[in-house]
């Protein structure tokens, strides 16, 4: 199993621009979110999704949006991107929600936008 | 005041002491994790707990529900278990979310 990967590793944006920050597990896991990590400050979630076709927001989702159209794929959009969006961004996956199951975290996408 | 607080920041040991990280919480949780993230940017999970101690290897994770704190112990210290360590809690009322502390800095010198 290739676990949760992320693609791409790096990205530099230009303000203004859009891309899609791609995640997918191959563990059959129901639950899926985004996390951004700031320096001095610990991983805030952006969205989730507990399943196929069903999304929530998380504590700082504006900019961007999500979409859950299969168990596997949970991409992330950056609608106009902004300085304030760069960070290293994770997916993680796993069974269930964080109360009963372990979190896989893929390895992250590093964003600088300018 | 965050939800999540970690002590310390930052820790420097000799290879094979024993190390503890400490984790203390705010608010009422159905579960606490501890997480790994190496010098590359990666994070593994280490632990889930809701009550009692669990055990990996020289890893040794324990929660006290009441006094709302974890403890997070390295026996025999090794310089590959230098990482930063986090903590993370999902509050009763908050849904699928985790709260994340900000990560404890563990430097083991050989």
């Amino acid at each position: 199993n290739a676990g949760v990967t992320q693609t791409p590793k790096f990205q530099v944006l230009k303000t203004g621009q859009s891309m899609t920050l791609q995640c997918a597990q191959d563990m059959n896991h129901e639950y899926m979110s985004w996390y951004r990590q700031d320096p001095g400050m610990g991983l805030r979630l952006i969205h989730y999704s507990v399943g196929a076709g069903i999304t929530d927001q998380g504590e700082v989702p504006n900019g961007y949006n999500v979409s859950r159209s299969t168990t596997e794929d949970f991409p992330l959009r950056l609608l106009s991107a902004a300085p304030s969006q760069t960070s290293v961004y994770f997916c993680a996956s796993s069974r269930g929600g964080p109360q009963s199951s372990t979190q896989y975290f893929g390895p992250g996408t590093r964003l600088l936008v300018l | 005041k965050n939800e999540v607080e970690q002590s310390p920041q930052n820790l420097t040991a000799q290879e094979g002491e024993f190390i503890t990280i400490n984790c203390s919480y705010s608010v009422g949780i159905s579960a606490l994790h501890w997480l790994q993230q190496h010098p590359g940017g990666g994070i593994v999970s280490l632990f889930m707990l809701s009550s009692g101690k669990k055990k990996h290897g020289r890893l040794i994770a324990t929660i006290n529900i009441q006094e709302k704190h974890s403890s997070l112990h390295i026996t025999a210290s090794h310089p590959r278990d230098s990482a930063v360590y986090i903590c993370a809690v999902r509050g009763k009322t908050s849904g699928s979310r985790l709260t994340f502390g900000e990560g404890t800095q563990l430097t083991v010198n050989p």
